[in-house]
């Protein structure tokens, strides 16, 4: 069956720049989370998702990331403004109900 | 969550048993030992999970000590495809609002 997929698999914007990425979960999975990965580093919590209720997103670095996930399935995470120190992997994880991740290949973002 | 520890890295002749220790003293009864790993430019991908008794998969086994302050993946005939950054996490498998936090994980290097 179909995984987690991600797209754009990489980006590359300007300094100042607004980025979407997107994240389309395994069908039926309720939770959906993302993460930030820098280089040399195991992935870092940045918001979690139940249906379309955005229930945890402690782990934002700041106001220029959101997240959304409107009908529930398909997750959208933003960036505006976009800075040097963004760019890393950012991965989006689904699950049946938040215990076993399954995780999508990730979007690769640099910022210049 | 209860913290782990990891071995930063380790490395493993092709063929022979893998065997990857974590330490999770602060763990609590109705947590879970859950191991990830990840491929290099690719998401992390979930390997096993255990409470108390030992768990065999597919892809590896899984030896919880008595105690349950420490475990052991066992990767019993690795191959050059199980290079890999593993990751060991405690979590609650409850679902709900589960934030995990991965570490930097050990990287395993199998050599020919």
């Amino acid at each position: 069956g179909a995984g987690v997929s991600q797209s754009p698999r990489y980006k590359v914007a300007k300094r100042g720049q607004d980025v979407a990425l997107r994240c389309d979960p395994i069908s039926g999975h309720v939770s959906l989370f993302w993460y930030q990965q820098a280089l040399g580093q195991g992935p870092e919590f940045l918001t979690y998702f139940q249906n379309e209720a955005q229930l945890d997103k402690s782990g934002l670095p700041s106001d220029r990331f959101f997240a959304e996930r409107p009908e529930g399935s398909v997750s959208t995470l933003k960036i505006q403004r976009t800075q040097q120190e963004d760019s890393a992997v950012y991965l989006c994880a689904s699950s049946r109900y938040g215990e076993t991740q399954y995780f999508g290949p990730g979007t690769r973002l640099l910022v210049l | 969550d209860a913290k782990t520890t990891q071995p930063p890295s380790m490395d493993c002749a092709e063929g022979r048993a893998a065997n990857l220790p974590c330490n999770h003293s602060t763990i609590s009864g109705n947590e879970y030992v859950y191991w990830y790993r990840q491929i290099h430019s690719q998401g992390p991908q979930y390997i096993i999970h255990g409470l108390k008794n030992n768990e065999t998969n597919e892809m590896a086994s899984l030896i919880i000590t008595e105690d349950r302050k420490s475990s052991t993946l066992i990767l019993p005939h690795a191959t050059l495809r199980d290079t890999a950054v593993y990751y060991c996490i405690v979590r609650v498998a409850s679902g709900g609002s589960y934030i995990p936090t991965f570490g930097r994980g050990t990287s395993l290097i199998v050599h020919p």
